[in-house]
């Protein structure tokens, strides 16, 4: 079972350049989030999605955007990368079983240089 | 505002058993969950308190005191393998998402 995918696992950019991460889900999932996890400071939610074709901003949104076109996936850009968006992203989904459980991708790891 | 306060590292012998605490503050909460995360991994769900009392999952426990907004993470006969970051996080009332704590560095030592 894949479950939560993430791709690129790993990037390094140059200050101002763009990119995107892309999160696969395959079950069928409404809910699904983009985290940043940075030494010491947990994990801070950025942008959110309750189902296909909407979006929400979350603790940290500033510097990024996102999109949720079809229902399994969910894409975080960075139109110009900043030195302070140097951290690992997470993707998660939620089923709404009310039980507390998001499932997790492994993470994508971003330097900006 | 909200917060969840963690203790930022604890230390345990190999065999023993650890309480993680979190306390809380925030206006109002469904439920309160826990994560695991080693090193260079995705955090993993282990429990989730939605009412009171004591919720016990193998050698991993998890108690919730709603009157005390306090939770905590007991975790029993430890192995070295349980050495990880261990979260707290809260879905608040009319949220969407979970807000997560800062982490509790977990590590067992022989």
């Amino acid at each position: 079972n894949a479950g939560v995918t993430q791709t690129p696992k790993f990037r390094v950019l140059k200050t101002g350049q763009s990119m995107t991460l892309l999160c696969a889900q395959d079950m069928n999932h409404e809910y699904m989030y983009w985290y940043r996890q940075d030494p010491g400071m947990g994990l801070r939610l950025i942008h959110y999605s309750v189902g296909e074709g909407t979006t929400a901003k979350g603790e940290v949104p500033d510097g990024y955007n996102v999109s949720r076109l079809k229902k399994q996936n969910f894409l975080l850009g960075l139109e110009s990368a900043a030195p302070s968006q140097t951290s690992v992203y997470f993707c998660a989904s939620d089923d709404r079983a009310g039980t507390g459980e998001l499932f997790f991708g492994e993470g994508s790891r971003l330097t900006v240089l | 505002g909200q917060s969840l306060e963690q203790p930022s590292e604890v230390t345990a012998v190999e065999g023993a058993i650890v309480q993680i605490n979190c306390t809380y503050q925030t206006s109002g909460f469904y439920g309160l969950s826990w994560y695991q995360q080693h090193d260079g991994g995705a955090p993993t769900f282990l429990s989730y308190n939605a009412l009171d009392g004591l919720e016990e999952t193998g050698r991993f426990s998890s108690f919730l005191s709603r009157s005390d907004s306090y939770g905590y993470l007991l975790l029993q006969e430890l192995q070295m393998k349980d050495s990880a970051s261990y979260f707290c996080a809260v879905k608040r009332t009319g949220a969407n998402n979970l807000f997560f704590g800062t982490g509790t560095r977990l590590t067992v030592i022989p």
